[in-house]
């Protein structure tokens, strides 16, 4: 079965501060997704970024970055000079084959952000 | 992309009655989904909506609960039935874009807010 652990409940920093949300995930599949969406406190879900499990290369998007590292099942998310704006409740979640070939997510627990100005 | 409306955004309803909620996509998927977010916590999939067949459930949930409808490529619906206030969740409708396992996007709806008095 697969897992994704987000051992970071909560988290506060000042504006401007760099912050990583850490995220580790199990299984089985050579073949899967990973993603990490933000809920904002308005509750809708905002896709941030897909990486498939064949391509380990780090990306960056705008202030946003993201490291993935197969050898350790992590999938970190970083936020550069962090905003008031950024505060929301990030999940981490993966995707795998299920019955019927039908892919939905595993979320994690979600990491709620806190940035003060 | 897609744009997910759901209806309706919130319900207060009473302990025993069922509530169908209503998913359109401005566009044909291949693939939906409804998720249950409980007050705090994570999302968990409850199925994937198959067009013109039965839902394949996750462990936990079960039709007779969470009777689902895919009549097209673009509507699904979702029934809590004989509920109590343990159902009282946002409930949230998902679709994935053309692309086989893991290629198309994922897009959520903002969610229905259901409280079970």
């Amino acid at each position: 079965a697969q897992k994704v652990t987000q051992a970071q409940t909560e988290i506060s920093v000042v504006e401007k501060e760099d912050v990583t949300l850490d995220c580790v995930y199990e299984t089985r599949d050579t073949t899967y997704y990973l993603f990490w969406y933000k809920q904002p406190p308005s509750g809708e879900l905002v896709f941030l970024i897909r990486r498939n499990s064949f391509d380990e290369q780090n990306e960056i998007s705008g202030r946003y970055s993201w490291n993935f590292q197969k050898s350790t099942s992590s999938f970190n998310f970083t936020i550069t000079a962090s905003q008031v704006v950024d505060s929301a409740v990030y999940f981490c979640a993966l995707s795998e084959v299920r019955r019927g070939g039908a892919d939905g997510l595993t979320f994690g627990k979600g990491t709620h952000l806190i940035i003060q100005p | 992309s897609a744009v997910i409306s759901q209806k309706p955004s919130r319900d207060i309803c009473q302990r025993g009655t069922s509530l169908t909620i209503q998913c359109q996509v401005d566009s044909q998927v291949t693939m939906m989904f409804w998720y249950r977010q409980q007050p705090g916590q994570s999302l968990t999939l409850i199925a994937t909506a198959n067009q013109g067949s039965e839902a394949t459930y996750e462990s936990g949930f079960v039709i007779d609960k969470f009777p689902i409808s895919r009549p097209n490529l673009t509507f699904s619906t979702l029934t809590v039935s004989n509920m109590s206030p343990e159902d009282s969740s946002i409930y949230l409708c998902s679709a994935r874009t053309s692309g086989s396992f893991g290629t198309g996007e994922l897009f959520f709806g903002e969610g229905s807010r259901l409280t079970v008095l």
